[in-house]
């Protein structure tokens, strides 16, 4: 079954303490693997997208990798401000269209 | 802001009845998609429409439909409202027919009582 699993389900980091975020997925054939960050009561935000296993994209202290089957969100040194919840999602082939599934999301917080 | 516009961003209504939310996408995308967001069941995509033909369905219910009209906006129905219903309900749209990065709107709190 085609699926998305995201971990850990929350995330306390201190300000500067780097961590990583992981997004395994189960597809046949990967057509992008997308990264969203959500605050709380408002839609998600478009981050990266990745393609192909081995490409990496960044943004500011946000990093993101994908292998064959899973990907990571390096935050590197976090400030408050990078509190969220980050989602990742792919997409599944299904009877000629795509469907879009998004993982259960981590919930990041970050102290001063 | 991301360019999507959807209203209302409340509606509190009663069990049975029927709501209509609406989405604007961002200028020059020709997808949108809808999505169902609860506490429980994290977001839940229902469908997708591709410059007015329906694309791609998830878990809709029958009680709920969607259409996307000429001018690109679109319009989600929830008829026989339960309490379950109770959600948040974000529309999102993107450049392509699938594989593109979707930008989300602010989303629509549904309350049914």
């Amino acid at each position: 079954e085609d699926q998305v699993t995201q971990s850990p389900e929350a995330l306390r980091l201190q300000e500067g303490e780097s961590s990583s975020l992981n997004c395994s997925y189960t597809v046949s054939g990967l057509r992008g693997l997308f990264w969203y960050r959500q605050d709380p009561g408002k839609g998600p935000e478009f981050l990266f997208t990745l393609y192909s296993a081995g490409e990496e994209k960044e943004k500011e202290r946000l990093k993101a990798t994908l292998t064959k089957k899973e990907s990571f969100l390096h935050i590197t040194a976090p400030k408050p401000e990078d509190s969220a919840t980050y989602l990742c999602a792919v997409q599944f082939a299904s009877g000629g269209s795509y469907i879009p599934t998004f993982g259960r999301g981590t919930s990041l917080i970050v102290h001063p | 802001d991301s360019g999507v516009t959807q209203t209302p961003k409340h509606l509190i209504t009663a069990t049975g009845q029927r709501v209509t939310l609406r989405c604007s996408p961002r200028s020059g995308d020709l997808s949108v998609y809808w999505y169902q967001q609860s506490l429980d069941q994290g977001l839940q995509f229902l469908i997708q429409y591709y410059n007015g033909e329906e694309r791609a369905k998830g878990n809709i219910l029958e009680r709920f439909s969607a259409q996307q009209f000429p001018d690109l906006h679109s319009e989600l129905n929830l008829s026989s409202l339960e309490l379950g219903d109770s959600a948040l309900y974000f529309c999102a749209s993107s450049v392509g027919d699938s594989h593109y990065e979707q930008y989300f709107g602010p989303g629509t709190r549904l309350t049914v009582t």
